[in-house]
């Protein structure tokens, strides 16, 4: 089973609209990390944000961290048609070595004009 | 620098026939990691080396898929016989302690569809 879920599955907004996508997951964690992968190409690493950080900001992204509630949620603010993509997050609940990242099944972005 | 480099980047095959895929990690990057991306799905974790051992290779299914990363630096991943149901995207990703060891870099994918 995957350790992170996002919600939405989802997403159609329009340019200039902010986006907002949760994760939940289910054991404690390192750190979390969001992906975004554009049609047919690989991840691409957006953000990290420690378990012991509450709140971390990214240019136009903002993602925040409730380890009591093992949630996360990130935030696109001011979206543009190239944020259309799907967002991962990824929990990294190595004890012994670094690395071994947990993927949800992602949230579906769509941005139109 | 260079990304992580794979081909190929489309393969076709029939199911029972053997196929390899190839992987090259940025330079000087120790961590290599090999994911299958079913559609509609987030990656799965395969095999994880470190340098030219391995450190998790827990979900890897072992009767039919092999890995090696000779030298600690290419990688080849094989699949020998290839299943229906191992029409994925399989993603490389590397990453190096020296430049944050928690980030991962993907590679764009091999594209597989067993028929």
């Amino acid at each position: 089973s995957q350790q992170g879920e996002e919600d939405p599955q989802a997403l159609s907004i329009q340019e200039g609209e902010n986006a907002t996508m949760n994760c939940s997951y289910k054991t404690s964690i390192n750190n979390l990390q969001w992906y975004r992968q554009n049609s047919g190409r690989g991840l691409v690493h957006l953000i990290l944000i420690r378990s012991n950080e509450r709140e971390k900001h990214s240019g136009r992204l903002r993602v925040t961290l409730d380890t009591s509630k093992k949630s996360s949620s990130l935030l696109i603010t001011a979206s543009r048609a190239a944020d259309t993509a799907s967002y991962f997050c990824a929990t990294d609940v190595t004890t012994d070595s670094w690395g071994k990242l947990q993927f949800g099944a992602g949230t579906q972005v769509v941005v139109t004009p | 620098e260079a990304g992580v480099a794979q081909s190929p980047r489309y393969k076709i095959i029939e199911k029972r026939q053997s196929v390899a895929f190839w992987c090259n990690p940025i330079s000087g990057h120790a961590t290599l990691y090999w994911y299958q991306q079913i559609l509609g799905q987030g990656p799965k974790l395969l095999i994880q080396f470190q340098n030219n051992g391995v450190v998790d290779d827990s979900q890897l299914p072992k009767d039919r898929f092999s890995a090696e990363r000779l030298k600690g630096v290419d990688s080849t991943l094989k699949i020998q016989p290839a299943k229906l149901e191992d029409s994925a995207v399989y993603l490389c990703a590397s990453s190096s302690p020296l430049t944050g060891s928690e980030t991962q870099y993907f590679g764009p994918g091999t594209r597989l569809l067993v028929l």
